[in-house]
């Protein structure tokens, strides 16, 4: 139930076009829904979040689609750019005794070819 | 130095060895954490602290012990390990005091091979 399941794993996208990523978790405690990029050599940042109040964030080329009663979320890329080459985790996460409890996603590896 | 730091960057250890890994955090957080990565497996939680105390332990190995001194450091020490330990070893902070803020901040991670 804390598994959060994310497709594809890797993606080849023209430069230009939209990039999209897939999520889907089970445990409706998760209250909070963040986007990591990750690029060789550097941990993970966070690029955007969503909370399952709204059914979408923009925030420049990156959206967040959110469906709460499907339980799903993906992250759409547009104007897809070589610069957005990385890794991509989705998560889940809820406040655990104080803490964040984050659950990840295996990561899709995005890169975007001229 | 801003946001989280992690040393050494690269550790290449054998089995019989005993090694540590440090981090800290310059952002004021009350809350640090220990992921490992593995390739093609999720993020996998190890330890939480929780203003200096330790609030989860995920059915990690003794051969990994983790330290947290104060709110700003971390520690993950580490003796008699195994080739399948080889992996990525990152570290987060996050605070818990700021109201709606759950972003974990992560540190370039350490890459450990085990021989």
């Amino acid at each position: 139930q804390q598994q959060v399941k994310q497709s594809p794993q890797s993606l080849i996208v023209q430069k230009g076009g939209i990039s999209i990523i897939n999520c889907a978790y089970e445990n409706t405690a998760f209250d909070y829904f963040p986007w990591y990029q990750q690029f060789p050599g550097k941990g993970p940042a966070l690029l955007i979040a969503i909370r399952p109040d709204v059914s979408e964030k923009k925030e420049g080329r990156f959206t967040i689609s959110f469906n709460k009663s499907a339980k799903q979320f993906s992250l759409h890329i547009m104007d897809s750019q070589p610069g957005d080459s990385a890794t991509y985790f989705c998560a889940a996460s809820m406040n655990s005794g104080g803490y964040q409890k984050v659950t990840f996603g295996t990561g899709t590896k995005l890169q975007v070819i001229p | 130095e801003t946001g989280v730091t992690q040393t050494p960057r690269h550790l290449v250890m054998g089995m019989t060895n005993k090694k540590s890994l440090k981090c800290e955090q310059h952002l004021g957080h009350n809350a640090m954490y220990w992921y490992k990565q593995s390739a093609k497996k999720p993020l996998e939680l190890m330890f939480v602290y929780s203003l200096e105390e330790r609030v989860e332990n995920n059915s990690v190995p003794s051969r990994f012990s983790p330290e947290c001194p104060n709110s700003s450091h971390l520690f993950l020490h580490l003796h008699t390990l195994q080739p399948e330990d080889s992996a990525l070893y990152l570290c987060a902070s996050s605070s818990t005091q700021i109201a709606g803020t759950n972003e974990q901040f992560f540190g370039p991670g350490t890459r450990l091979t085990v021989l």
